[in-house]
């Protein structure tokens, strides 16, 4: 079945820098891949996806590029602020309404 | 908006006993119900996927005697817990999927399942 892995497991910036976290899949039958924010006692929030049709989406301070060839996603994060500390997921969709979630990165952004 | 509501948020159960936990869709029609359990690790494994009006498909390892799923109208599902031991330990979390919003699901907060 699909396999999602995700790196860093964890990173630290400060304030202000930019974050890259990296997703690969193995599954070509996937096409849609949404990315998560998971905090503290918090709903798991959708944050951005992209469709294996599409190179590149994004929105405010979130980049979100693919390459289908090599089956590799990358989220890049600009101008981190304090909320932004969370984990966050990588997903493929191998079917309809079912994601396989990454390992996921935790990301901690401090003052 | 487009919410979904997890009940209980927290739970213990003593080892051996059951447990149930719902979810409620707000604001869309949950045509399908994903059941995920996330790991203290924070890794996640899907149990099922269910659709209103189809069977429910059950991940390898999980069954339908061991998790147990309700999916009776385009609001509601439950999912118990049977016999819980230490392995069912985890953050158990609901997606639902609006056929007609697209592929993207929503999810609750999440039960908390600790197993004494």
């Amino acid at each position: 079945g699909e396999q999602v892995e995700q790196l860093p497991s964890s990173l630290i910036v400060q304030e202000g820098a930019s974050v890259l976290i990296n997703c690969s899949y193995t599954d070509s039958a996937s096409v849609y891949f949404p990315w998560y924010k998971q905090e503290p006692g918090k709903r798991l929030q959708f944050i951005i996806d992209i469709r294996s049709n599409m190179e590149r989406k994004q929105t405010q301070r979130l980049t979100l590029l693919f390459d289908k060839k090599t089956k590799h996603l990358s989220l890049h994060i600009t101008a981190t602020q304090p909320g932004d500390s969370a984990i966050y997921f990588c997903s493929a969709s191998p079917s309809l309404g079912k994601l396989q979630f990454g390992t996921g990165t935790q990301v901690v952004v401090t003052p | 908006g487009a919410l979904v509501y997890q009940y209980p948020r927290r739970t213990i159960c003593k080892s051996g006993t059951s447990m149930r936990m719902e979810c409620q869709a707000v604001g869309f029609q949950a045509t399908s119900v994903a059941w995920y359990r996330q790991s203290p690790q924070k890794t996640f494994e899907l149990i099922a996927l269910s659709t209103v009006n189809s069977a429910i498909k059950y991940e390898q390892n999980f069954t339908q005697e061991k998790f147990p799923i309700s999916h009776p109208n385009l609001s509601f599902s439950s999912m118990t817990v049977l016999n819980a031991y230490l392995e069912d330990r985890g953050l158990y979390l609901c997606g639902a999927r609006d056929q007609g919003l697209g592929e993207r699901l929503f999810f609750g907060h999440g039960t908390k399942l600790s197993v004494l």
